[in-house]
């Protein structure tokens, strides 16, 4: 099993629609989840960290279920400029290290 | 603002050359890594530091080594560069976890390498 899953898409969604991603983990020792972004050609870049209680950022939400190890980012009121590749990233359980999924790409089409 | 620089974007280089990847932070970051991204494979970790002089293995080390002889500058080899080893390449560092509470990992624009 891999150690972070995520469905690859490609996702395709009018704007103004709510979109959610899914991630599962597979080291029930991680403590650190986060979502990073990245734009084709670009690097990737953080988007939000995801915390127990769960957090909102504007558009978007990010929640945490540690029994299941899953975590999701919902986006609402999707933009055009929300298109690009969402990557789940979840820490190696203490050590100085993450692991990034292999992301799933977001087309938000007019 | 946080500057990861990489020394090329783009790269050719021939079957059995020695390659050099050259990767500068200035923020004064402990932690380095090196990645590459693969179409349907994602980023995969090569190698990373912690400290000046220290290196550890991440999951793909094979055909590679890694250079830190000063905290800013982590370099990538690729001693004897093989087709298999065209992809993109990127840098990024951190501060120490818990010292930072979002443990943000930083990249730079990546050097896509082709090996002919």
């Amino acid at each position: 099993r891999k150690e972070v899953e995520q469905d690859p898409g490609p996702f395709n969604v009018p704007e103004g629609a709510t979109v959610a991603f899914n991630c599962t983990y597979s080291n029930s020792a991680s403590q650190s989840f986060f979502w990073y972004r990245q734009d084709c050609r670009k690097e990737p870049k953080l988007l939000m960290s995801v915390y127990s209680s769960g957090n909102e950022d504007g558009r978007f939400t990010a929640q945490l279920n540690r029994a299941s190890q899953y975590i999701s980012l919902l986006i609402r009121d999707s933009k055009l400029s929300d298109s690009a590749t969402y990557l789940c990233v979840v820490d190696s359980g203490g050590y100085q290290k993450v692991t990034f999924g292999t992301g799933t790409k977001l087309q938000v089409i007019p | 603002d946080v500057k990861v620089t990489q020394s090329s974007r783009y790269l050719v280089k021939r079957t059995g050359e020695k390659v050099f990847l050259e990767c500068v932070q200035d923020m004064d970051h402990e932690n380095m890594f090196w990645y590459r991204q693969d179409p349907g494979l994602g980023l995969r970790l090569i190698y990373f530091s912690y400290d000046v002089k220290m290196k550890e293995k991440g999951d793909i080390p094979e055909g590679y080594s890694v250079s830190r002889e000063k905290k800013e500058r982590f370099s990538l080899i690729l001693e004897s560069a093989s087709t298999n080893q065209t992809s993109m390449y990127l840098c990024a560092s951190s501060p120490v976890f818990g010292v930072n509470p979002v443990n943000e990992q930083f990249f730079g624009p990546g050097t896509r390498l082709t090996v002919l």
